[in-house]
C-alpha cells in the first residue's frame, strides 16, 4: 500500500514562490496520476492540477495556470508543487493524493497536507 | 466545469440513526462519483467510488447509490467515529469538481 509523505509547512511573504514535495514510498509512483489538492481555511477541497510522472507532462486548473508547476522526480518518488505569485488568498493546506488504482481522478491515497501561510 | 450540490449543508444525527447526504451534479457525470469523510486535521479519506463501491477496509454501513445527476451517501447506522464532514466529487470531466461537503453532526 502507497503512503505519500509530504514536507512540512512554510510561512511565505506575498509575491514569493512555495514548492512542496510529495514523497511516495511501498507501491507504484510512476504510472498513476499525482495530483495536488488544496484546502482553505474552514472551506472546501479544489483540485488545482496533476502529473502522471511516467510522462512528465502536468495538468493544470485553468485557476492555476502560468502560477503553477507540478513535476515529478522517478528516481525518488516525489512529486513537487510550486505555486508562484503567492497572495493572502492561497494560504491553505496543500495536499498531494494518488490516482485509485481502478479509476482515474479519484484520489486514494493522500498525503498528510502542507500547511502553507501566505502573510506579510 | 461540472458543478456539484451537496445538500443539506448540516446534518445533525444521533448515533446510531440513519443519515442520508446528498450530491446532485450539474450535468451527467454517469456513475463516475466518488466520496470522501474527513474528520478535523485530517486529510479526506475515500469511502465510495463508482457512486456505489465501497473502497477498502470501508465498514458496510456506508452505501453510495445514484446515476447521472443525482446521488446519495448513506450510513446505515451513525457511530461516533462517523462524525465528519463529507464531500462528494464527480470523475468523469476534467476537473474532477467536489461538492462543498456535509458536515454530519452530533446531535
Amino acid at each position: 500500500q502507497v503512503q505519500l509523505v509530504q514536507s512540512g509547512a512554510e510561512v511565505k511573504k506575498p509575491g514569493s514562490s512555495v514548492k512542496v514535495s510529495c514523497k511516495a514510498s511501498g507501491g507504484s509512483f510512476s504510472s498513476r496520476t499525482i495530483s495536488w489538492v488544496r484546502q482553505a481555511p474552514g472551506h472546501g477541497l479544489e483540485w488545482m492540477g496533476g502529473i502522471i510522472p511516467i510522462f512528465g507532462a502536468a495538468k493544470y486548473t485553468q485557476r492555476f495556470q502560468g502560477r503553477l508547476t507540478i513535476t515529478a522526480d522517478e528516481s525518488t518518488s516525489t512529486a513537487y508543487m510550486e505555486l508562484s505569485g503567492l497572495r493572502s488568498e492561497d494560504t491553505a493546506i496543500y495536499y498531494c493524493t494518488r490516482d485509485h488504482a481502478s479509476v482515474g481522478m479519484t484520489f486514494d491515497p493522500w498525503g498528510q497536507g502542507t500547511l502553507v501561510t501566505v502573510s506579510s | 466545469e461540472i458543478v456539484m450540490t451537496q445538500s443539506p449543508a448540516t446534518l445533525s444525527v444521533s448515533p446510531g440513526e440513519r443519515a442520508t447526504l446528498s450530491c446532485r451534479a450539474s450535468q451527467s457525470v454517469s456513475s463516475n462519483l466518488a466520496w470522501y469523510q474527513q474528520k478535523p486535521g485530517q486529510a479526506p479519506r475515500l469511502l465510495i467510488y463508482g457512486a456505489s463501491t465501497r473502497a477498502t477496509g470501508i465498514p458496510a454501513r456506508f452505501s453510495g447509490s445514484g446515476s447521472g445527476t443525482e446521488f446519495t451517501l448513506t450510513i446505515s447506522s451513525l457511530q461516533s467515529e462517523d462524525f465528519a464532514v463529507y464531500y462528494c466529487q464527480q470523475s468523469d470531466n476534467w476537473p474532477g469538481t467536489f461538492g462543498q461537503g456535509t458536515k454530519v453532526e452530533i446531535k
